[in-house]
């Protein structure tokens, strides 16, 4: 199986500072046949579901704010909230769907 | 509005058998792979299971193949996962979530319900 390493495993951000979450896999998740990475982004606030964020590794969710942003390509990723609010609290977790289907173990988010 | 509402959890022993349900509604339910995705008390995510549009793709993680069986009903717009040989390990909250991607098993999950807790102990 894949396995996706997130870093750091914590983060304190000041509001409106920009928060960085990188996700590695231990092999590419980069489909050469239709040249998309098989990456998605979540954001899970205490008590809650999981909410999809980001998909394709770049491509922002329906209703997601644009301050959310995700990059990469092949093994490494980057989510990337440009001007944090007090409500992106929460822990974020990225997944791979090239094969079976496995998650990181997720980076905690908080104010500093 | 989608809507995906889990039953079913519980307390069982070790060993024991529970059968959850997921009960969709918002969207055409036979269209979508449906999954379920598990996690452990102050844990990260694990998939579970999956299942396609018609049943005809059915994969499982390693830690539950041979115990738990997914299934649906299109016609209830219902999803259900049957645990047998329940371990220790296995206590959770199981979220079902609608899967979407290009083909079987490659799935992300676009929207989930807030899960059902279940506790295997003696």
């Amino acid at each position: 199986d894949i396995v996706m390493t997130q870093s750091p495993d914590s983060l304190a951000v000041s509001l409106g500072e920009r928060a960085t979450i990188n996700c590695k896999s231990s092999q590419s998740v980069l489909y050469s046949s239709n040249n998309k990475n098989y990456l998605a982004w979540y954001q899970q606030k205490p008590g809650q579901p999981p909410k999809l964020l980001i998909y394709w590794a770049s491509t922002r969710e329906s209703g997601v704010p644009d301050r959310f942003s995700g990059s990469g390509s092949g093994t490494d990723f980057t989510l990337t909230i440009s001007s944090l609010q007090a409500e992106d609290v929460a822990v974020y977790y990225c997944q791979q769907y090239y094969s079976t289907l496995t998650f990181g173990q997720g980076t905690r988010l908080e104010i500093k | 509005e989608v809507q995906l509402v889990e039953s079913g959890g519980g307390l069982v022993k070790p060993g024991g058998s529970l059968r959850l349900s997921c009960a969709a509604s918002g969207f055409t339910f036979s269209s979508y792979s449906m999954n379920w995705v598990r996690q452990a008390p102050g844990k990260g995510l694990e998939w579970v299971s999956s299942i396609s549009s018609s049943s005809s793709y059915i994969y499982y993680a390693d830690s539950v193949k041979g115990r738990f069986t997914i299934s649906r009903d299109n016609a209830k717009n219902s999803l259900y996962l049957q645990m047998n040989s329940l371990r220790a390990e296995d206590t959770a909250v199981y979220y079902c979530a609608r899967g979407l991607g290009p083909a079987a098993a490659t799935y992300y999950f676009d929207y989930w319900g807030q899960g059902t807790l279940v506790t295997v102990s003696s």
